[in-house]
Parts: C-alpha cells; sequence; structure tokens
C-alpha cells in the first residue's frame, strides 16, 4: 500500500518559515492535501490539491508538490500555528485514503 | 453550517461488535462521499473506510477489512460504520468526514471515542 512518510517534528522562531514535508513514490503525480489538528480538536484542511487554499487560510501557508516529495510552507510562523499537520493522498492504485504520519509543529 | 455528529462509542469487550452513526446537517447529503478515519491515543490519522455518495461503492482500509462495514441512509443523512470482532488495536477516536468528490476531507464531526478493553 502507498505510504506517506513524514518528519516527526518541525521546531521554529516565531517569524521564521516551517517546512514541512510528505514524501512518497511519485507523489508529485497525485494531488496533495494538509491538513491542521490541534489539540483536542478535529483536523481542519489547511490545502488542497496541492497548492490550492481555503479562504479561510491565511496566505502564510502555501503548497509544492514535485518528485517524491510534497511541501506545506507556513511562512512568518505564528504562535497559533503550533499543531499537528498530515498530508493525504488518493491511491488510485487501491482507491484507499493515506495520510501521513503527521508532523508537529513547535513555535519556539 | 455543517455539522457531523458521531455517536455510539464506548467501552467493549475484545471480540465484540459496536456501531457507529454519523448524522449530517446543513449539507446535501446525497451528493457527498464519506469516510471514516480513526486516531489511536496519541498516534496520527488513519483512514478507515469510504462509501460513494450513492453507496454503490465501498473501500476498507487494510486493517479493518473483513471486520468493518460502511453504510448511508440518506433519508435519515446518517453515515454507520458496523464493527466486528474487535480488538484493543481498534481502541481509537473515530471521526466521520465528508467530501464533495475525491479530493480532501472538507467536513469532519468531532469523533466517536472506542475503548476496546476486557
Amino acid at each position: 500500500s502507498f505510504v506517506l512518510a513524514q518528519s516527526p517534528s518541525v521546531s521554529v522562531a516565531p517569524g521564521d518559515t516551517a517546512t514541512i514535508t510528505c514524501g512518497g513514490h511519485n507523489i508529485g503525480n497525485l494531488d496533495v492535501h494538509w491538513y491542521q489538528q490541534k489539540p483536542g480538536q478535529a483536523p481542519v484542511v489547511v490545502m488542497s490539491y496541492t497548492n490550492d487554499r481555503p479562504s479561510h487560510i491565511p496566505e502564510r501557508f502555501s503548497g509544492s508538490n514535485s518528485g517524491s516529495t510534497a511541501t506545506l510552507t507556513i511562512s512568518g510562523v505564528e504562535a497559533g500555528d503550533e499543531a499537528d499537520y498530515y498530508c493525504q493522498v488518493w491511491d488510485t492504485n487501491s482507491d484507499h485514503r493515506v495520510f501521513g504520519g503527521g508532523t508537529k509543529l513547535t513555535v519556539l | 453550517q455543517v455539522t457531523l455528529v458521531e455517536s455510539g462509542g464506548g467501552v467493549v469487550q475484545p471480540g465484540t461488535s459496536l456501531r457507529l452513526s454519523c448524522v449530517a446537517s446543513g449539507i446535501t447529503f446525497n451528493s457527498l462521499d464519506f469516510h471514516w478515519v480513526r486516531q489511536a491515543p496519541g498516534k496520527g490519522l488513519e483512514w478507515v473506510a469510504f462509501i460513494s455518495y450513492d453507496g454503490e461503492n465501498e473501500f476498507y482500509g487494510d486493517s479493518v477489512k473483513g471486520r468493518f462495514t460502511v453504510s448511508r441512509d440518506d433519508s435519515k443523512k446518517t453515515l454507520y460504520l458496523q464493527m466486528n470482532s474487535l480488538t484493543g488495536e481498534d481502541t481509537a477516536l473515530y471521526y466521520c468526514a465528508a467530501d464533495r468528490g475525491p479530493g480532501p476531507f472538507d467536513y469532519w464531526g468531532q469523533g466517536a471515542l472506542v475503548t476496546v478493553s476486557s
């Protein structure tokens, strides 16, 4: 089955840029969606179809996808961005949806 | 306002069954695909099951295939997850989620906690 690999944690200072990656075989050929999950809350979409940002998500969030790595970039990180972030794809070979293991973003 | 509300969670013994429900409001239920996603305590998200908007297609994660069954009742705007032969590894918060096609999970409930323990 398709596997998505994420670094367990990323730490950045306020105002810096956070880069969260999601690795998978030829993931560049797939649409990647990103979710933010804060403690005790359900996940929320922060980026869909690689770089389509929902209207309620700040422009500081952006996405890219090429080759074997998809990336969620958060510029000008704020304390409120501290959360777990998950990538997700639709594996068309199996019709399964697949989540990455998640990355905990810590704002120092 | 879109709302998904799960119910039916609880503490059950290994080997037993449980059925979760998810009632939707504020959305055109019969135009949406639905999923169940679970999250074990302190762990990441795991996709569990899918049912298409018309109920014609179902898919299951490898860890639950053959034990879990997803269904829907459009007249009640309700999604179900029948879980059989439960084990401790099924202990998790179970979310229902909806998408408008093969895209992101746009809408999520708050989850129903299932604990499998003797």
